[in-house]
C-alpha cells in the first residue's frame, strides 16, 4: 500500500463547480500536511498548508482528519486558471516529505 | 534570489554511462530532497537529507547514490544509467529537520527539474 493515496481522477467540471479532492495516508508518526499545484510538468508549488481545526484561503478550503488520516481539498467556483495537478504532501516527524500521484483537473468554459 | 537550483536541465546518456545531478539552495534549509517524476505519475522520493551530514533512502533509491556535501548541496549520483532512470528529477529543500508544523520550516522549495533520458 502506498504511504499517501489520492483520488485518481480527472476531475473534469465546468466553470463555477465546486470539486473536492480526497487524500490519505497510511503513517500515523505523519507531523504536516500540505497541498501543491503543478502545472504541465513544471516544479509543484505550494497551494496551501493543511491545519486540524482547517483553513481557507479565498476559494480553496483544506481540511484535516486525523483520526481517520485523510485531508482534503475543497475548491469552489472553479475558474479555467485552476487546471493543473493538485499534489497532497505528507511530511513525518522525521522530515519525510511523501507526495501522492497527484489529481489532475480539467476546468472548461 | 535564486533559490533551489538544478543542473543539468537536460540530459541523454547511454545506458550503463555515469553522471551526477547538482543541486544548490541559498536558504540556508536544513533538509534537501530528491525526487523523480514519470508520466501519469507523483513525485517519487529517491533520496533525502533531514540535515547536513545525514542522508536516508526513500520510496526508490536502486540505482541511486546521493551526497550532502555541505548545507547548501545535495547531489544526486547515477553510476550505470539504464532505461527506466529516465525521468523528471526535482531536487527540493525545506527548513525543518523534522516534521513539525512550524511556520514555513516545512514548506518544500524546488528546482525547476532535469530532464533525464537513458537510451
Amino acid at each position: 500500500r502506498k504511504e499517501v493515496e489520492q483520488d485518481p481522477g480527472p476531475f473534469n467540471v465546468p466553470e463555477g463547480a465546486t470539486v473536492a479532492f480526497n487524500c490519505t495516508y497510511s503513517n500515523s508518526a505523519s507531523q504536516s500536511f500540505f497541498w501543491y499545484r503543478q502545472d504541465c510538468r513544471k516544479e509543484p508549488k505550494l497551494l496551501m498548508s493543511v491545519y486540524s481545526s482547517g483553513n481557507e484561503d479565498g476559494r480553496f478550503t483544506a481540511q484535516l482528519n486525523r483520526a481517520s488520516q485523510y485531508i482534503s481539498l475543497l475548491i469552489r467556483d472553479s475558474k479555467l486558471s485552476d487546471s493543473a495537478t493538485y499534489l497532497c504532501v505528507v511530511v513525518t516527524n522525521a522530515g519525510k516529505s511523501t507526495f501522492g500521484d497527484g489529481t489532475t483537473l480539467t476546468v472548461k468554459p | 534570489n535564486a533559490g533551489v537550483t538544478q543542473t543539468p536541465k537536460f540530459q541523454v546518456l547511454k545506458t550503463g554511462q555515469s553522471m551526477t545531478l547538482q543541486c544548490a539552495q541559498d536558504m540556508n534549509h536544513n533538509s534537501m530532497y530528491w525526487y523523480r517524476q514519470d508520466p501519469g505519475m507523483g513525485l517519487r522520493l529517491i533520496y533525502y537529507s533531514a540535515s547536513e551530514g545525514t542522508t536516508d533512502k526513500g520510496e526508490v533509491p536502486n540505482g541511486y547514490n546521493v551526497s550532502r556535501l555541505n548545507k547548501r548541496e545535495f547531489s544526486l549520483r547515477l553510476e550505470s544509467a539504464a532505461p527506466s532512470q529516465t525521468s523528471v528529477y526535482f531536487c527540493a529543500s525545506r527548513e525543518g529537520r523534522d516534521g513539525k508544523l512550524l511556520s514555513g520550516a516545512n514548506v518544500l522549495t524546488f528546482g525547476a527539474g532535469s530532464r533525464l533520458t537513458v537510451l
